[in-house]
């Protein structure tokens, strides 16, 4: 299994900023996802972050609202763009394991509200 | 496009009580099947996955799910619940998105409160 770290665990925001979540391994992985999970809701794929070049985004999620970076296998970055209270909700970063079973290893995600 | 569908949103049971959660998926290939449980206040872990063979997999405390390929479920069962078990509990199904990546896709989720 890996250890995810996700920073920061919680905040509180304003309408029209923007926040930047860290998300840090304990070893290298190949396969790192972005998720939301709204507030009283089931767990949304955002998008795939690839090492080295752009995420692939699933349907209904944009670059402009949810830039992601990898710089390298172990460290990934999603920023939440021009906040509106709709975006309130947990992030969570997880990482596919290595058994190639699919399952995937959630860190305890970054709950955010936008004011 | 693939979905997975956990019939029962909201459930209560009393301690001892058997317990069954549904879980349908749609889609046509080849998929892995997992169950995770979200306690309070806590991260997602998984309670057990299906990839291939005996398609009666068992998992942590007691929990086992059945995979049923003709019927496209996975529904997960416990003999006898206690009232640890109270949790937010999550189907997800790997297989190929619209992206062209494989990924989990969630259902709904399904709320457990056991009553001592």
């Amino acid at each position: 299994s890996a250890v995810i770290s996700q920073k920061p665990s919680r905040d509180i925001c304003q309408r029209g900023t923007s926040l930047t979540i860290q998300c840090q391994v304990d070893s290298q992985v190949t396969m790192m996802f972005w998720y939301r999970q709204q507030p009283g809701q089931s767990l949304t794929l955002i998008a795939t972050a690839n090492q080295g070049s752009e995420a692939t985004y699933e349907s209904g999620f944009v670059i402009d609202k949810f830039p992601i970076s990898r710089p390298n296998l172990t460290f990934s970055t999603l920023t939440v763009s021009n906040m509106s209270p709709e975006d309130s909700s947990i992030y969570l970063c997880s990482v596919l394991g290595w058994d190639n079973t699919g399952e995937l290893f959630f860190g305890e995600g970054s709950r955010l509200t936008v004011l | 496009a693939q979905s997975v569908s956990q019939h029962n949103h909201h459930v209560i049971l009393s301690e001892a009580a058997s317990l069954e959660l549904g879980c349908n998926y749609s889609y046509g290939g080849t998929v892995n099947l997992f169950w995770y449980v979200q306690y309070p206040g806590q991260h997602l872990q998984l309670l057990l996955k299906y990839f291939s063979g005996d398609p009666l997999v068992k998992g942590i405390k007691g929990f086992e799910a059945e995979f049923i390929k003709s019927k496209f479920s996975f529904n997960l069962r416990k003999p006898s619940v206690q009232w640890s078990d109270t949790a937010e509990y999550f189907c997800a199904v790997n297989a190929r998105r619209d992206t062209g990546r494989r990924a989990l896709t969630f259902g709904s989720g399904t709320r457990l409160q056991v009553q001592p």
